[in-house]
């Protein structure tokens, strides 16, 4: 089955700073890649997606990037702020009938003032 | 709408006592999902369903149940409640397959004495 693999599991920025988490992932069948950010004490929420007919997409301040070949993807966060602190996670999903999406263990970002 | 509730918000069992999480949703969705949190290990998924009346199995289904009799309700059931299922579980839903954005809800806090 998918495995997904993220990295760094901890990141500390300064605002305004720039910061970039990755992810790989094993079943060349994936086709689908969403991120979502949980909040302390809330469920997570979806805030980016990509699927393999693309190799970047762009939201404000964030953006993916995928490499199909090399099975990985990327969240990239611009000017990051305060409110930018909170656990990312990636996940990767073959999109097919009965399948679900597999995450990978998150990320804590820190941004500080 | 409501979006995906989940009840109750916290629960202390003790071992070998059973219980049940509700998760139920108001936005028609076909797919829904029970997730476990642990701290380093991220989103791990217990069971999903893909519509009314059926069920599978996930990551880590080991020790829980779950039913999804009515489309807009999914069940998770510990009959026999262990230490390790200490967690926090999150439901989730999303409209028709793993490839749509997925809603959670706030969670159940689960301490398992």
């Amino acid at each position: 089955g998918e495995n997904v693999e993220q990295h760094p599991s901890t990141l500390s920025v300064q605002e305004g700073d720039s910061a970039v988490i990755k992810c790989t992932y094993s079943d060349s069948a994936s086709n689908y890649f969403p991120w979502y950010k949980q909040e302390l004490g809330k469920g997570p929420q979806l805030i980016i997606d990509i699927r393999s007919n693309v190799g970047e997409k762009k939201d404000q301040r964030i953006a993916v990037t995928l490499n199909k070949t090399a099975k990985h993807f990327s969240l990239h966060i611009t000017e990051t702020q305060p409110e930018d602190s909170a656990v990312y996670f990636c996940a990767a999903s073959t999109n097919q009938a009965g399948t679900a999406l597999i995450f990978g263990k998150g990320t804590t970002l820190s941004v500080s003032s | 709408n409501a979006g995906v509730t989940q009840t109750p918000k916290f629960r202390v069992l003790k071992t070998g006592q059973s219980m049940t999480l509700l998760c139920a949703q108001d936005m028609n969705h076909e797919y829904m999902y029970w997730y476990r949190q642990d701290p380093g290990m991220g989103l791990r998924l217990i069971h999903y369903s893909v519509g009314e009346g059926t069920t599978a199995k996930g990551e880590v289904p080991d020790g829980y149940n779950v039913s999804r009799l009515k489309k807009q309700n999914f069940l998770l059931g510990l009959e026999s409640a262990a230490p390790s299922q200490t967690s926090v579980y999150f439901c989730a839903s999303s409209l028709l397959r793993s490839g749509d954005e997925q809603y959670f809800g706030p969670g159940t806090r689960l301490t398992v004495t």
